[in-house]
């Protein structure tokens, strides 16, 4: 079957780092994706990534190992704002993405 | 900006009647997608669109029909409502059905009772 695994929340400090963890398995793979989702709204688009290795822009940086089946989205200097839900969603052999139940991040000042 | 636009924000709904969720988008994307989103899941895809005058099933169809007569509108039935429906839901909309970048709709918040 088709799954992605994150942690379901993690708490940070305010400019601190944070690293969430993202693991999927899919039938076929054509990219991963990260989403943000403040609470009550729509998740909006952080980051793809295709290939291994790491995309970098601006405060936030993901990474994607294919081999592994792994991706992490990093978050630096934390602001009170970026408290939110991250997705990590799959993209199958049929190009319809697969998505985690997200991770809740607190950021505590 | 518009982007994409859903009615209602809200709605209760009693068992057993019908509804139609509505969504229209202005950026002239060929894709559009219906997901709903209940607490511990991930986003599941219902049905999706690949261009106007097509349209295909997602992960859970069942007790849910979708149009697409023009590249703009995508609405969501609910033929007879059940409880298990209740749900937020999405409609979200990419370039075109691939690896692109998928845009959200702020989502109709259903109750089902």
């Amino acid at each position: 079957g088709q799954n992605i695994d994150q942690p379901t929340e993690m708490t940070a400090t305010e400019g601190a780092i944070v690293q969430i963890n993202c693991t999927y398995q899919t039938s076929g793979f054509n990219g991963l994706f990260w989403y943000q989702q403040h609470a009550g709204e729509a998740p909006t688009f952080l980051s793809y990534n295709v290939l291994d290795g790491l995309e970098e822009k601006g405060r936030f940086s993901s990474f994607l190992s294919r081999s592994k089946g792994y991706s992490y989205l990093l978050l630096k200097e934390l602001q009170m704002k970026d408290s939110a839900s991250y997705l990590c969603a799959a993209m199958d052999s049929n190009y319809q993405l697969i998505w985690g139940a997200g991770t809740k991040l607190i950021i505590k000042p | 900006t518009a982007g994409i636009t859903q009615a209602p924000t809200s709605q209760i709904l009693a068992a057993g009647r019908s509804m139609t969720l509505r969504c229209t988008q202005d950026m002239r994307h060929n894709a559009m997608y219906w997901y709903r989103q209940d607490l511990g899941l991930g986003l599941r895809l219902i049905h999706y669109s690949n261009t106007a005058g097509t349209t295909g099933k997602g992960e859970v169809p069942d007790g849910y029909s979708v149009s697409r007569a023009n590249t703009d509108d995508f609405p969501l039935t609910l033929a007879s409502a059940v409880p298990s429906q209740t749900s937020v839901y999405f409609c979200a909309s990419s370039e075109r059905l691939g690896a692109d970048i998928q845009y959200f709709g702020a989502g109709t918040r259903l109750s089902v009772l």
